[in-house]
């Protein structure tokens, strides 16, 4: 069985500052995918960026890129020009390649934006 | 799309009592998701449908709670007796799974609060 671990509950960064949120997960398999969801008070979960372990390649998404480590099953989520609106729940979640699209989940990292 | 719709929002309800959550998925998507987010377990995953079919429901916690997926665009979650111990937001997401790891969307969640 997979496990995704956060070891920060709560992290804050100053408005315009970069912030970067941990996560490190366990597996046995060797091609799978890893997500960061936001959840905003609003509870809507949102995808922010998807890295596929095959890629070496760090994915990027505008403000938003992650630092994936595969020896070390590793996969930070670095937030630069940080915003309020980034205020929210972040989670880290894995994803097997041959098992339908369930996703395992971290236990969230609770960020707060201050101005 | 107006994405994954979730109903009730709110559910209040005393123990004892039976509870149904709905979910219409996204036209088109053929698998379903059921996970359910508590403060102390975080995300869990409860039971996936692929083509109406469950495939998993190793995470449904016991006898007492039942999903089925009658057709294509809709979902239902039950709890009967429901407990206090069931309280906690029931989260329902939808994907296309074509053997592509694609992203899953989320509806907004039902609270539920059993007293």
């Amino acid at each position: 069985a997979q496990t995704v671990t956060q070891s920060q509950p709560e992290m804050s960064v100053q408005e315009a500052e970069t912030v970067t949120l941990s996560c490190t997960y366990d597996t046995s398999e060797s091609n799978y995918y890893l997500f960061w969801y936001k959840q905003p008070p609003s509870r809507q979960m949102i995808l922010v960026i998807r890295q596929e372990a095959y890629k070496q390649q760090n994915a990027t998404e505008n403000r938003f890129s992650v630092n994936f480590q595969k020896a070390a099953k590793s996969f930070s989520l670095k937030i630069s020009d940080s915003q309020l609106g980034d205020t929210a729940m972040y989670f880290c979640a894995f994803m097997k390649n041959n098992a339908g699209n369930m996703l395992t989940f971290g236990g969230g990292t609770r960020l707060m934006v201050k101005p | 799309d107006a994405g994954v719709i979730q109903s009730p929002r709110h559910e209040v309800t005393e123990m004892g009592q039976e509870v149904t959550l709905r979910c219409k998925p996204i036209s088109g998507h053929n698998s379903l998701f059921w996970y359910r987010q508590t403060m102390m377990r975080g995300l869990e995953l409860l039971i996936y449908f692929n083509n109406n079919v469950p495939i998993d429901d190793s995470g449904m916690p016991e006898d007492r709670f039942s999903a089925k997926m009658p057709n294509a665009s809709f979902s239902t979650l039950k709890i009967q007796p429901s407990e206090p111990r069931d309280s906690a937001v029931y989260f329902c997401a939808s994907s296309f799974d074509d053997g592509e790891r694609e992203k899953l969307f989320f509806g907004s969640g039902t609270q539920l609060s059993v007293l």
